[in-house]
């Protein structure tokens, strides 16, 4: 079965701050989502990224998938405190089925 | 368009008792996929319906089923409530194409006593 590991587990950052989550499977990676999800509350869907080298960009977030595709990482540029809560990657393992990482937990102190 | 609804979004149970929880997943969206959220497992995939047929499922006991009516709305059941079922139970939709995007509710979580 696939597993997906984050790291780092826990980030404290100062508003302003670059940082970078990274999300490491133990299979190839056919396509892998971020989400973002506020303590006990529903996922948000941030980026989808599908094709190993591709890049994407959502205001001050970006996601790279490398080129082997077991590798996905996460950077925000100059973070804000709206940018705290939990990041899960998620990675399809069969239809319609996601395994997700455990998580990387983000507070931005003002 | 509006998004993924669920309910209740709050349930205390005891255990032995049975519980049903309600998706009603984006308009158009086909596919309703249920996930359990623990803190010491995460998030784990229980089943997807589509069309009112269950396409697939996760590794969880039988006291775990679903169902989908035609309008796309789901219901998930547990049978026999454990302490361990204590969760946040999550579902969410999608077109039901390959490579599209899982849109989440905002969940229901159980707590059984």
């Amino acid at each position: 079965s696939q597993e997906l590991e984050q790291s780092p587990q826990s980030l404290i950052v100062q508003e302003g701050k670059n940082l970078t989550i990274n999300c490491t499977s133990s299979k190839t990676l056919y396509g892998l989502y971020w989400y973002k999800q506020k303590y006990g509350e529903g996922l948000i869907f941030l980026m989808m990224l599908q094709k190993g080298g591709e890049e994407k960009s959502h205001e001050k977030i970006t996601a790279k998938l490398d080129e082997k595709k077991q590798q996905s990482s996460l950077h925000i540029t100059a973070s804000q405190p709206s940018h705290a809560g939990i990041y899960l990657c998620g990675a399809p393992t069969g239809r319609r089925a996601l395994t997700f990482g455990s998580g990387t937990r983000l507070q931005v102190q003002p | 368009k509006a998004g993924v609804t669920q309910t209740p979004r709050y349930l205390i149970k005891t255990r032995g008792q049975q519980v049903t929880l309600s998706c009603s997943p984006i308009s158009g969206h086909r596919s309703v996929s249920w996930y359990q959220q623990t803190p010491g497992q995460g998030l784990q995939f229980l089943f997807e319906y589509f069309s009112e047929t269950q396409r697939n499922k996760g590794n969880f006991p039988g006291r775990f089923s679903g169902r989908q009516f035609s309008n796309s709305r789901s219901e998930m059941n547990v049978s026999t409530l454990e302490l361990g079922d204590s969760a946040l139970y999550l579902c969410a939709s999608s077109l039901g194409v390959p490579t599209d995007t899982q849109y989440f509710g905002p969940g229901t979580r159980l707590t059984v006593l």
